[in-house]
């Protein structure tokens, strides 16, 4: 099955400097790759999205990378905001109404 | 609020009782999944439907837990003698032909 491994666990930053998240999958078959965040004591939202096809997707401060050939994800938060402190998931999976295989978490801080 | 919901949001039982929880998806959303996330951890794929039609079961998924979604709208997820082990946040997603929307969850706590 699919193995996510995202890195770091956790990360704090400065309030207007950026922050990036890395993952890494293992199935080839992966062809979607969605971002969660989730705040305490709610469910996970989805953020954005990147399918195969495309290499870079941007939303405003947000923006996620693909390299399918090393079979990595990142997530790209800029000019960070304390609303912007929550845990962040990446997840992979062969296709957007399939199931989803996640990563760990990043535990996200901004420090005002 | 046209969001997946669920109930209830949390549940406190003792080792041994069964337990069932409810999601409603999003209107018209034909399929719907179940995951369970323990502290620190990603959620992790337990089931999902297409309609009333289960399609995939996770090896995750004893012969304890059973879920339904008997006329293709809200779904309930049931575990029977429940362990300290089932302690988690369970949570419901919905899709159409798209993207996964996440209900808030229903925190189960075993003692």
């Amino acid at each position: 099955g699919e193995n996510v491994e995202q890195h770091p666990s956790t990360l704090s930053v400065q309030e207007g400097d950026s922050a990036v998240i890395k993952c890494t999958y293992s199935d080839s078959a992966s062809n979607y790759f969605p971002w969660y965040k989730q705040e305490l004591g709610k469910g996970p939202q989805l953020i954005i999205d990147i399918r195969s096809n495309v290499g870079e997707k941007k939303d405003q401060r947000i923006a996620v990378t693909l390299n399918k050939t090393a079979k990595h994800f990142s997530l790209h938060i800029t000019e960070t905001q304390p609303e912007d402190s929550a845990v962040y998931f990446c997840a992979a999976s062969p296709s957007n109404d399939y199931k989803l295989s996640f990563g760990a978490g990043t535990t996200v801080t901004v420090r005002a | 609020d046209t969001g997946v919901s669920q109930d209830p949001r949390h549940k406190i039982t003792k080792r041994g009782q069964n337990v069932t929880f409810r999601c409603d998806p999003i209107s018209e959303h034909n399929r719907l999944y179940w995951y369970r996330q323990t502290l620190g951890q990603g959620p992790e794929f337990l089931t999902y439907f297409q309609n009333e039609a289960q399609l995939e079961k996770s090896r995750l998924l004893s012969d304890r837990f059973s879920a339904e979604r008997p006329k293709g709208s809200f779904s309930t997820l049931e575990i029977q003698r429940t362990e300290q082990g089932d302690s988690a946040m369970y949570l419901c997603a919905s899709s159409h032909v798209g993207e996964q929307y996440f209900g808030p969850g229903t925190r189960l706590t075993v003692t």
